[in-house]
């Protein structure tokens, strides 16, 4: 039974280029959640999905970042055009409740 | 704008010795859990407490929230090495995310 799995585990990319950051929860799940850890930083809310739905996107960025959970496929966090301040480690986690949250082991992005 | 205080941010120990983290909130939370994080990997989930009062035990970890669900703490007894990491603390109030702290990086030198 695999776990909560994101790709890639790091990513480099150059200012002004997208990125796309990928979590496929783990079997029988339906609920994604993406969250953002900064250096010497604790994890921050980025958006809640279900299959097809945004549920709560309060802790997104307005510009450039875009989240999605298709039917089929992977869940997708896109950043377009990223800046040196997108650096960061990106968790996926995903579960059926709130108390029972699995995270992946997360992409760590670097923005040169 | 709800938010958990977790202290101290750094604790360095020796193996065998016992150690409390706390995590603190001026918030009242419907859960809390606790995270265990290594460098490198997701937090990985070490227990949730839900009621005010409630004292849960994982081996040597007690874990233990708030009478009024603001505040929580977690005790290590006779600390170990492969209990360092960084430990988070992670708030849940009502909706269907989660507050964390920053985290207390902890250190157990053999």
């Amino acid at each position: 039974n695999a776990g909560v799995m994101q790709n890639p585990r790091h990513l480099v990319r150059r200012r002004g280029q997208e990125a796309r950051l990928r979590c496929s929860p783990m079997k029988g799940h339906s609920h994604v959640y993406w969250y953002r850890q900064l250096p010497e930083e604790g994890l921050k809310f980025m958006v809640y999905l279900q299959k097809e739905n945004i549920i709560d996107e309060s802790g997104m960025p307005k510009e450039r970042f875009s989240a999605e959970f298709p039917k089929e496929g992977p869940s997708i966090l896109r950043i377009q055009q990223v800046v040196r301040g997108d650096s960061a480690a990106y968790f996926c986690a995903s579960g059926q409740e709130l108390k029972r949250y699995t995270f992946g082991s997360g992409t760590r992005l670097t923005v040169v | 704008t709800q938010l958990l205080e977790q202290s101290p941010q750094f604790l360095s120990i020796q193996e065998g010795e016992n150690l409390t983290v706390y995590c603190n909130s001026s918030s009242v939370f419907s859960s809390l859990q606790w995270y265990r994080q290594e460098p490198g990997e997701g937090p990985v989930l070490l227990v949730t407490v839900v009621t005010g009062g409630e004292v849960k035990k994982l081996k040597r970890l007690t874990f233990q929230f708030g009478d009024a669900r603001k505040d929580s703490s977690l005790h290590i007894t006779a600390a170990q090495p492969g209990d360092t990491g960084l430990y988070l603390c992670a708030g849940a109030g009502g909706s269907e995310k989660l507050v964390f702290g920053k985290g207390t990086k902890l250190t157990v030198n053999p």
